[in-house]
Order: C-alpha cells, then structure tokens, then sequence
C-alpha cells in the first residue's frame, strides 16, 4: 500500500480564493482524520471520521472550514473563502479500527496570500 | 475533552547523552499513549506506544514509561544520536481511535 495519499503538497492561494485539499487513506482503514499544524498550536485535530460519517468536528475554526468524506477512499478539506491566517501545513492520517496507530499523509502546505 | 500536556518545548543535549520528555493527560480513560517523531519537512511517524495495562516499553534506544495514578507518560532516549534530532510528540486515545496530541517538543542534539 503507498500510505495515505494527500494533495497537492503544496498550494499557494491568493485571500478570498476557495481551497480544496485531497486525502486518500490507507484501503481498508474505517477512521480518517483532518489535522492542522502551525509553530503556534502544533497538530490541532480538526475533524475525523468514522466508516466515512464525521463524528467530531468541534475542532474546526468556523464556517469557512468543510470536510467530506463520499466514499471509504477520499476525503476533502475546503476552505471558503480563504484568509492569510490559514497558512499552515495540513494533514489528512488514517487507522484502523481496534488499531490506534494512526499513519499520517505528506501533508499540505498551504499558503494563503 | 481530552488534554494533553507536553514539556519542555525544546531540548538540547550534547550527543551520547539521554534525552526526557514528559506529558501529562486529563482524560482517566485514556489507554493508549504514541509517541511520534517528525523530522523537518517531514509527516509524523510512530516511533513506540504503550498502552494502559503496562508501565514500561523499551525498543533499543527508545523507551517510554506510564503513570496511570499521576496520569503521566514519559519519552526516554538514550545515547542520543544526531539523527535523534527532530520533532517528538506524545499522544493519548481514549476508547474509540481520536488521538489528541501535546505541542510538541524540539530535540537537538549537538556534536
């Protein structure tokens, strides 16, 4: 397996613009998770999803902010509209049920102009 | 919801020397503790975990010990390498696979 996919690896987006990041998680795992890490907060866990429901999304920043996962195989992160305080390096990690060692993609990162 | 806790921020120790990272978490169910190493410009990568039922691991230069009354976790590496020197963050899960993670701390080790 290549591990969970994410994309593009890196964006730069002018303010106001809508942004979409990609994630593919390991075929088989049921848990998807949306992580967001900046030098001032570290890894802040976003919103996760089990068998592709979201299940907790109280760590996203406000309305601007929307996940979804259509299928066991793809998960996307939006971003609408965009702001300059959303630069950061996002990361999509996937596990297995009963197995919590999560296994993160390359990430994204986002820079916002 | 749970807290996680994670000190120092930055470490620096002279190469050959023990480093020691500390966390604590809030959550009394919490059971499984990670801990993940990243390098620069690199994703995060599980390096040894323990889970509640134990109160040691060690994987040759690596090892974490569990307080589950102070509800405390340590990092411990020994003979510390310059290819040691990254990111460390601990983690902690409760029943279900949600990991919170401490806010990571800065390892250098120097020549």
């Amino acid at each position: 397996d290549a591990g969970v996919i994410q994309s593009p690896r890196h964006e730069v987006t002018e303010m106001g613009q809508e942004v979409t990041l990609r994630c593919k998680p390991i075929s088989g795992h049921d848990y998807l998770f949306w992580y967001r890490q900046t030098m001032m907060r570290g890894l802040e866990l976003l919103i996760y999803f089990n068998n592709n429901v979201p299940i907790d999304d109280s760590g996203m920043p406000e309305d601007r902010f929307s996940a979804k996962m259509p299928n066991a195989s793809f998960s996307t992160l939006k971003i609408q509209p965009s702001e300059p305080r959303d630069s950061a390096v996002y990361f999509c990690a996937s596990s297995l049920q009963g197995h919590t060692e999560a296994f993160f993609g390359q990430g994204t990162r986002l820079t916002v102009v | 919801g749970e807290n996680v806790e994670q000190h120092p921020s930055t470490l620096s120790v002279q190469e050959g020397d023990s480093a020691v990272i500390k966390c604590t978490y809030s959550d009394s169910a919490s059971n499984y503790f990670p801990w993940y190493k990243q390098e620069l410009g690199k994703r995060p990568q599980l390096i040894i975990d323990i889970r509640s039922n134990v109160g040691e691991k060690k994987d040759q230069r690596i090892a974490v010990t569990l307080n589950k009354t102070a509800k405390h976790f340590s990092l411990h590496i020994t003979e510390t390498q310059p290819e040691d020197s990254a990111v460390y963050f601990c983690a902690s899960a409760g029943g279900g696979n949600k990991l919170t993670f401490g806010t990571g701390t800065q390892l250098k080790v120097e020549l």
